[in-house]
Formats: C-alpha cells, structure tokens, sequence
C-alpha cells in the first residue's frame, strides 16, 4: 500500500526567512503525482503546488518551491520569504491513478513568527 | 463561480441516528470524495464517485453510506453503525479520466462539515 509521511509534526518560522517542510512516500509505480495542499485555520484546503513524476524539473509557484528527488521518494516543500499568512497545517498527498484517489501524510502545522 | 457547497457547517448527531451531510458542485467534475479529517491527522477517505451512479468503498467506508444519483451531488450519511463519528468531513471533487493527461487535476475542496456527537 503506498503511504506518505511527514516527519515533522511542528515547524516555525521568523517571518521573511525560508523554511523547508519534508515529505517522504512509498510506492512502486512509476507514473504518479504529488502535491502539497495548504489548510488555514479555516479549514478549507487549498492547492499550493504539484509535481508531476517523470518530470525531472522541480516546481515552484511564486514563493513555493519543491525538491523532488524520485530516486530517493522524497518532495519537500520550500516557502521563500515566509508570511504570516503562510500559517497553516500543510498536507503532502500522493496521487493514485488506479482507484483516482490521494493519499495524504498526517500533516506539518507551521507556524510564522513576526 | 464554481465551486463546492457543503452544507451543514455544523451537525449534531445523536445516538441511534443517521444524519447525511450535503456536497453540490458546479464545476461539472466527473469525480467526487468524501474524506474524514481528525484532530492533528491527515484526511482519510471514505468513499469516492467517478460516474454517476457508481462509487467505491474507500479507507474507512464501515459505517458509511453514499449515493450519487447526480453528478452535481454527492450526500454522504453517517449510520448509526459509524460508533465514532465526531469528526471534520471534507468533499472533494476533481476531473477525472484514463488519460494521463487528465491525472494531475487536482482535488477541489468544500469548507468541510463538524459533526459532532450530542
């Protein structure tokens, strides 16, 4: 069964400094995609980037960068110049095409220091 | 816009009652979820639709039930057989399809339903 995993139950950050969020998987395919959705206090979640696997090139959207490495399973999140309303639980998901579904890690609450 | 409606923000559930929670989308996506969210955990899923008609059990189905008779609409109702149901439920809805092309849409979410138990 795949599964995604983050190790960091807790993160801060001072505000305008970067911060890196990781994310580890396992499965054995070969074509799959990965995201990082964002949920604020609001509950509501919020599509902050996606990598596509057998693209080589790492993502990045504005301030949002990943480090996709494929070899080793891992895509970690980075956020550049941190706001204070990046605060939020940050959700890795792995996408399933077989079944169409995601499957999420437990989540990274970050917290943004001013 | 388009979007997602989930409705009730908030639902009470007492013993012994089945209580269904409502997901509209006007985005006229093929696939809809359901997921579960505890406190501090990731999302969960329930059961997922990729055609009317049509929807599979998914992590934690028992004690669930789904319908989708539309494809705008998605209800999902929690049994009485759910013996823990006090949680944060989120709907999903995505495009769907066998190309690759179509595998990196990503999931829309709705604000989510707090049910809770009296």
């Amino acid at each position: 069964a795949q599964t995604v995993t983050q190790s960091q139950p807790e993160m801060s950050v001072q505000e305008a400094e970067t911060v890196t969020l990781s994310c580890t998987y396992d499965t054995s395919e070969s074509d799959y995609y990965l995201f990082w959705y964002k949920q604020p206090p609001s509950r509501q979640m919020i599509l902050v980037i996606r990598q596509e696997a057998y693209k080589q090139q790492n993502a990045t959207e504005n301030r949002f960068s990943v480090n996709f490495q494929k070899a080793a399973k891992s895509f970690s999140l980075k956020i550049s110049d941190s706001q204070l309303g990046d605060a939020a639980m940050y959700f890795c998901a792995f996408y399933l095409e077989y079944g169409n579904k995601l499957v999420f890690g437990a989540g990274t609450i970050l917290r943004v220091k001013s | 816009d388009g979007g997602i409606t989930q409705s009730p923000k908030y639902l009470f559930r007492k013993e012994g009652q089945n209580v269904t929670l409502s997901c509209e989308q006007n985005l006229n996506h093929d696939a809809m979820y359901w997921y579960r969210q505890d406190p501090g955990q990731g999302l969960r899923l329930i059961y997922y639709s990729q055609i009317v008609n049509d929807f599979q059990k998914g992590d934690i189905a028992e004690g669930y039930s789904v319908s989708r008779e539309k494809k705008e609409s998605f209800p999902l109702t929690v049994t009485s057989a759910q013996k823990n149901p006090t949680a944060f439920y989120l709907c999903a809805s995505s495009r769907t399809g066998t190309s690759l092309g179509y595998s990196n849409q990503p999931q829309h979410f709705g604000d989510g339903t707090r049910l809770s138990i009296l």
